[in-house]
């Protein structure tokens, strides 16, 4: 069945030093992957998603992933953090064949230090 | 556009109530689907729909009713509520698979 697992419950990251977000998938076919945010009380933004094509995928907010079927895994990237960064991030994969759905990770929380 | 809309955003109920969580899209979206977020599970697929007349279960459907009677609606039914179902539920439509999601803003229900 299909899941996903991000390793890291929360992180702690100091503004401006740069950002890796686990996320490892299991699914038979060809992911579909997503990165979505979420900041407190709000609802999910989508940050970017990998179909096919370039394993290194740009997203919104300075944003990148990169796709590696090797290694199971859609790792997310920021090369500079800032403080509004500070969110929960979810990884998820395509729930059925058809993409209607998705699955989900249990999340990462991000937080940032001055 | 207004998107996906969810109602009510707050809800509190007694145990054995029942309820039901509307969502509606102007989207014209084919596909909508049910999540369920709690603290450290991140969200989880209860219920989905790639059309009208057409559900299937995901994750965790029990206790969970839902029916696709127009393209705009997707409604989530608890007929009989139960503290474990306390969570906050966001409902999320899109085109065609595969493509983003387009979440509600999410409502917050509390089962006494």
């Amino acid at each position: 069945a299909q899941s996903v697992t991000q390793p890291d419950i929360h992180i702690t990251v100091s503004e401006g030093a740069s950002l890796e977000l686990r996320c490892n998938y299991s699914y038979g076919a060809t992911p579909y992957l997503f990165w979505y945010v979420q900041s407190p009380g709000q609802g999910l933004q989508l940050l970017l998603k990998y179909f096919s094509g370039d394993t290194l995928v740009q997203g919104i907010k300075g944003f990148e992933a990169e796709f590696k079927r090797s290694q199971s895994s859609f790792n997310l990237r920021k090369p500079s953090v800032h403080w509004s960064d500070a969110a929960e991030y979810f990884c998820a994969v395509r729930a059925n064949q058809a993409g209607t759905a998705l699955i989900f990770g249990k999340g990462t929380t991000l937080s940032v230090s001055s | 556009n207004a998107g996906v809309t969810q109602t009510p955003k707050f809800q509190v109920l007694k145990t054995g109530q029942s309820m039901t969580l509307q969502c509606a899209q102007d989207m014209n979206h084919e596909y909508m689907s049910w999540y369920r977020q709690d603290p450290g599970m991140g969200l989880r697929l209860i219920h989905y729909s790639v059309g009208a007349g057409i559900t299937d279960q995901g994750e965790v459907p029990n206790g969970y009713n839902v029916s696709r009677s127009t393209t705009e609606d997707f409604p989530l039914r608890l007929l009989s509520a139960a503290p474990s179902q306390t969570s906050v539920y966001f409902c999320a439509s899109t085109m065609q698979g595969p493509g983003e999601l387009f979440f509600g803003e999410g409502s917050r229900l509390t089962v006494l």
